[in-house]
C-alpha cells in the first residue's frame, strides 16, 4: 500500500474564499485522484490529477472552480475556488498502486464553509 | 440507472452474529470488484478484493455472480470493531478516458451491539 497524508485535516473558511489541500504520497505514483464525499453520500469523483499537463475532469466539475495541479509522481493539489457552503464536504485524494488496480485514500480534509 | 447499487441498510446486529451485503453492478463488461471498509468521519480503506472464484480473509468471504452482476459479503462472528459502512466498488473494462475509475455504491451501515 501506499501512505498518503492531506493538509490541511480540515478547515472552517468563509463564502467567496478559497483552498488548497495538499496531497502527499511516500512513493511514485501515476494515477492519483481527488474525490469528493458530502455528508451521508458516498465518493464522487472530481478529477483525475495528471502529471505534467492538465487534470481531467469528471461531468460536473471544471477548471475555474476545482484547479490541480500536479507538479511530480509524489504530490498533487486542489484547490476549491469562491467558496460556497455547498462545497462543505470531505476532500479525498487517492492513488492506485500499479497493476493491482487497489486504490488507496488519503485521511481527507474535511472542509466546513459559512 | 445507477453503476452501483447497495442494500440501503442500516443493519443492526448482536456479537457474534452472520450478516451478509449485497452489490448489483450494472455493467456487465466490469472488471475489478472491491468492498471497502469505512468508519465515521474517517477515509475509505481497502477491506477486500473480490475474484471470480470468491476469496475469504478470516471471517470476511467476499463473492462474485458474474452472471447475475452482483457481489456479496459475508461477515461472520461480528465483532463490535466491524461496525462501520461498508463500500461496494467497481472498475469498468471500458474506462474510457478516466483509467483506474472507481464507481461507489452509497454504502451500507452495519452497526454490531454488545
Amino acid at each position: 500500500s501506499a501512505v498518503i497524508s492531506q493538509k490541511p485535516s480540515r478547515d472552517i473558511c468563509q463564502r467567496g474564499t478559497s483552498l488548497t489541500i495538499q496531497c502527499q504520497v511516500d512513493s511514485q505514483v501515476t494515477m492519483m485522484f481527488w474525490y469528493r464525499q458530502q455528508p451521508g453520500q458516498s465518493l464522487t469523483l472530481i478529477a483525475t490529477a495528471n502529471q505534467g499537463s492538465e487534470a481531467t475532469y469528471e461531468s460536473g466539475f471544471v477548471i475555474d472552480k476545482f484547479p490541480i495541479s500536479r507538479p511530480n509522481l509524489t504530490f498533487s493539489t486542489l484547490t476549491v475556488s469562491n467558496m460556497s457552503p455547498e462545497d462543505s464536504s470531505i476532500y479525498l485524494c487517492s492513488v492506485v498502486i500499479p497493476s493491482k488496480d487497489e486504490q488507496y485514500f488519503g485521511p481527507g480534509t474535511r472542509l466546513t464553509v459559512t | 440507472r445507477k453503476e452501483v447499487e447497495q442494500d440501503p441498510g442500516p443493519f443492526n446486529v448482536p456479537e457474534g452474529a452472520t450478516v451478509a451485503f449485497n452489490c448489483t453492478y450494472s455493467n456487465s463488461a466490469s472488471q475489478s470488484f472491491f468492498w471497502y471498509r469505512q468508519d465515521c468521519r474517517k477515509e475509505p480503506k481497502l477491506l477486500m478484493s473480490v475474484y471470480s472464484s470468491g476469496n475469504e480473509d478470516g471471517r470476511f468471504t467476499a463473492q462474485l455472480n458474474r452472471a447475475s452482476q452482483y457481489i456479496s459479503l459475508l461477515i461472520r462472528d461480528s465483532k463490535l470493531s466491524d461496525s462501520a459502512t461498508y463500500l461496494c466498488v467497481v472498475i469498468p473494462l471500458d474506462r474510457g478516458s478516466t483509467l483506474g475509475r472507481l464507481y461507489f455504491g452509497r454504502g451500507t451501515q452495519l452497526t454490531v451491539w454488545p
